[in-house]
Formats: structure tokens, sequence, C-alpha cells
């Protein structure tokens, strides 16, 4: 069974701050994507990654690929209360996307 | 293009009873995933269906099963209802499967079993 472990599992900060939230696996993952969930709704995908080592941008939010395609990282800059959610990683394999339990993150005005 | 629906979007059953939640897909998607979301366990794969076929499957007891139409749409149903199977229920569409390909998240339907 392939697991994903997220960390940390809860992050408040202030607005302003920057933070990096970290998912790791023993397995390798032929991709991996990034999702953010608000209450009441359905994750919204924001990256997908695929290839050891990949780096993509989006506005503030830098997400990585390591290099042996087991783990990711997200970093966020100048964090603002519009990020506040929930964020998954998913793991692509044969069998479908395993995702991690999520990272709440709250910033704080 | 409009985006992943589910119906309904809230549920409120009995213990012992059965349920059957609805999926409409984006338009041209041929593949529809279906998790189950509760605070303890995260996100969980029950199972992927494309073309009509059931394709992948998580480790879940038999009371929970699901079909796909011909037009894409899909339904899940649960069987013997338990107060563990209160939770959130997401669809989730692709072009051509999970896995590599990205998916697209509907609302979700919240079931609460007393």
């Amino acid at each position: 069974t392939q697991l994903l472990e997220q960390s940390p599992q809860f992050l408040s900060i202030q607005e302003g701050e920057n933070l990096t939230v970290y998912c790791n696996s023993s397995s390798v993952f032929s991709s991996l994507q990034w999702y953010r969930q608000e209450p009441g709704e359905g994750p919204v995908l924001l990256v997908t990654v695929v290839t050891g080592g990949e780096v993509k941008k989006l506005k503030r939010l830098t997400f990585q690929f390591g290099d042996a395609r087991k783990d990711s990282s997200l970093h966020i800059t100048a964090a603002q209360p519009g990020d506040t959610g929930l964020y998954l990683c998913a793991g692509g394999g044969a069998d479908g996307l395993t995702f991690g339990k999520g990272t709440h993150l709250i910033i704080q005005p | 293009k409009a985006g992943v629906t589910q119906t309904p979007r809230y549920l409120i059953k009995t213990r012992g009873q059965q349920v059957t939640l609805s999926c409409s897909p984006i338009s041209g998607h041929r593949s529809v995933s279906w998790y189950q979301q509760t605070p303890g366990q995260g996100l969980q794969f029950l199972f992927e269906y494309f073309s009509e076929t059931q394709r992948n499957k998580g480790n879940f007891p038999g009371r929970f099963s699901g079909r796909q139409f011909s037009n894409s749409r899909s339904e899940m149903n649960v069987s013997t209802l338990e107060l563990g199977d209160s939770a959130l229920y997401l669809c989730a569409s692709s072009l051509t499967g999970a896995g590599v390909y990205e998916q697209y998240f509907g609302p979700g339907t919240r079931l609460t079993v007393t």
C-alpha cells in the first residue's frame, strides 16, 4: 500500500509570512498533484508535477517534486488569508490516486 | 464548461438503510472516481469507472458499489448503512483515467448516518 505523509498537519501563521508544507512517501509515484480544499467544497487541483526535480511556480506558490519522485513540497510566499484551506497532495500510480491526509493551513490577517 | 455535479448535496439516513449518490462528470470526461473523506482517515479511494467498466477498486467492503452509464454519469450505492459510513463522498472526473491524469472534483455529498 502506498502511503503519503503530509506535514505539518496544522499550521497557523500571520499574513505576509512564508511557509513550506511537505509530502513524503517511501514509494515512487508517476506523478504528484497538489489540491486545495475549502470547507463544504471539493478539492481544487493546483498543480501536477511529473518529472523528478521539477519545480513549478503558480504566482506565490512554488511546488517541487523530489529527484526520486517520492516526495514534494509546497512553498507559499507572503501568505494571504485567501490561502487558508486544506492542502492535499496526491500521488499517481497504476491503481489511481493516493492522497495524504492534508495540511490544514490558516492565515490570520 | 460546467463542472462536476453531485446530488444530493446533503443526506441523512438511518442505520441499515441504503443510499444512492449521483455524479455527473465534466462533458467529455470518461473517467469517474469516487472517494470517501472523513476527518480521521482523510480522502480514501473507493473505485474508478471508465467507459462503464470498473477499472480500479479501493479497500472498501462489498456494501459499497457503483456503476457508470453510457453518458459517463455515475452512481454510487451503499447498502446496510453503518454509523461509520458518515462522511463526505466526493466524485472526480478526468479525461481518460485516474493516476497520471488530473482529476476535477465535485462539491461532494455529505452523508450522515444516525
